[in-house]
């Protein structure tokens, strides 16, 4: 089982620039979650999907765009890259009647 | 506004026990849970509170006061394994996370 899988591990981007930011599962759960990191601070929510076809918006979502098409795969899109969203970026997933969140490995960015 | 203080950092021995506390106020309450988060790595889950009272597994406990909107994690026989960020999170009446900035725990010999 790989659990949540999220790739690229680490990526420099360019300001302007545009990048995806790949997530899959494989532990069926339906909801799942883009977060980010900045050091020192805790955990905030940049796009969810209860499912398949449906997304919402979080706390932080300027800047990004998700979608999701199947239960396992959420990625996150960076239009128009911007030092402010140097980060790391966390994906993951969840059952709702648990609630407990698994996460990947991360994603550490940096726009110069 | 929705809102999770806890400590920004403690300290402790080798060996003995501590005690992080959280307090939150948030729009409605179903759960709160306790993550832990070594440098460079992401969160692992370690316990999760919906109603008052203890919940003991192995060196970890984890407490919860609904009406006092007050968790604490506590660690027992503290190992240097278990220096890192701990992260409190309560979901909301719309099954949202919200979370706190993190509790850093450095272990000294």
């Amino acid at each position: 089982n790989a659990g949540v899988t999220q790739t690229p591990k680490f990526r420099i981007l360019k300001i302007g620039q545009s990048m995806t930011l790949q997530c899959t599962q494989d532990m069926n759960h339906n909801y799942m979650y883009w977060y980010r990191q900045d050091p020192g601070m805790g955990l905030k929510l940049i796009y969810y999907s209860v499912g398949a076809g449906i997304t919402d918006k979080g706390e932080v979502p300027n800047g990004y765009n998700v979608s999701r098409s199947t239960t396992e795969d959420f990625p996150l899109r960076l239009e128009l890259a911007a030092p402010s969203q140097t980060s790391v970026y966390f994906c993951a997933s969840s059952l709702r009647e648990t609630g407990e969140l698994f996460f990947g490995e991360g994603s550490r960015l940096t726009v110069l | 506004g929705q809102n999770i203080d806890q400590p920004t950092e403690m300290t402790a021995t080798e060996g003995a026990i501590v005690q992080i506390n959280c307090t939150y106020q948030t729009s409605g309450f179903n759960g709160l849970f306790w993550y832990q988060q070594h440098a460079g790595e992401a969160p692992t889950f370690l316990s999760y509170n919906v109603l008052d009272g203890l919940e003991e597994k192995g060196r970890f406990s984890s407490f919860l006061s609904r009406s006092k909107g007050y968790s604490y994690l506590l660690l027992k026989e503290l190992q240097m394994k278990d220096s890192a960020s701990y992260l409190c999170a309560v979901r909301d009446s719309n099954y949202q996370l919200i979370w706190g900035a993190g509790t850093k725990l450095i272990i000294k010999p």
